[in-house]
């Protein structure tokens, strides 16, 4: 059974940083891109970043570039979100998911709650 | 402002049929695979549809989608009060390099 496990949220500052961890399950971790969505309060989905079942090749949201980065550890089937100079408007549920050619995320994570706030 | 164009409501009675329109380009659902996603109040999305029309093992066939040309659809036949939901097209973005969204379509179950 694939499981998706987010940790690493909470309260942040303006201008902090946070790294979310994503430990994935039941399946083979290093054959699948992986992606992060967001979801800000009472909104819809938007699409934050993706790394390549590889790691070689990574993809950002312009609204996050240069300030987050995507990394994952095969050793540890986790995949990584490190979010620095934080936003008010990054403020939301943050959902890792297992992708499948990126197009489709066929699994998704219960989400971890991003607050940015002074 | 979405890439992906959706309705923002739909509403049909028990029993009936909706369906959920998705616009785009020819950089997105033109030249990708389109993916539908079911969001019940409270939870995680779920993939619902896949490569345009395809079903995920456990999906009812209530369920379908289609792709014309830089559009696609998703059906829901013999509607249940357990379907009021949000539901999200997205795909990959060829000139975007990234995974982009519809803003959601909320169905009520009247």
């Amino acid at each position: 059974e694939v499981q998706l496990l987010e940790s690493g949220g909470g309260l942040v500052h303006p201008g902090g940083s946070l790294r979310l961890s994503c430990a994935a399950s039941g399946f083979t971790f290093s054959n699948y891109a992986m992606s992060w969505v967001r979801q800000a309060p009472g909104k819809g989905l938007e699409w934050v970043s993706a790394i390549s079942n590889s790691g070689g090749s990574t993809y950002f949201a312009d609204s996050v570039k240069g300030r987050f980065t995507i990394s994952r550890d095969y050793s540890k089937n986790t995949l990584y979100l490190q979010m620095n100079s934080l936003r008010a408007e990054d403020t939301a549920v943050y959902y890792c998911a297992k992708a499948v050619m990126h197009q489709r995320l066929d699994y998704w994570g219960q989400g971890a709650l991003v607050t940015v706030s002074s | 402002q979405s890439v992906l164009t959706q309705p923002p409501s739909v509403s049909a009675a028990p029993g009936q049929k909706v369906t959920i329109s998705c616009s785009g380009s020819s950089s997105n659902i033109g030249n990708n695979y389109v993916s539908w996603y079911q969001q019940l109040p409270g939870t995680a999305p779920k993939l619902l549809i896949y490569d345009n029309n395809k079903r995920p093992s456990g999906i009812p066939d209530r369920f379908s989608g289609s792709k014309s040309g830089t559009s696609a659809t998703l059906g829901i036949t013999g509607l249940q009060t357990g379907d009021e939901a949000d539901y999200y097209c997205g795909t990959w973005d060829s000139s975007l390099s990234g995974v982009v969204f519809g803003g959601g379509t909320k169905l009520t179950v009247l």
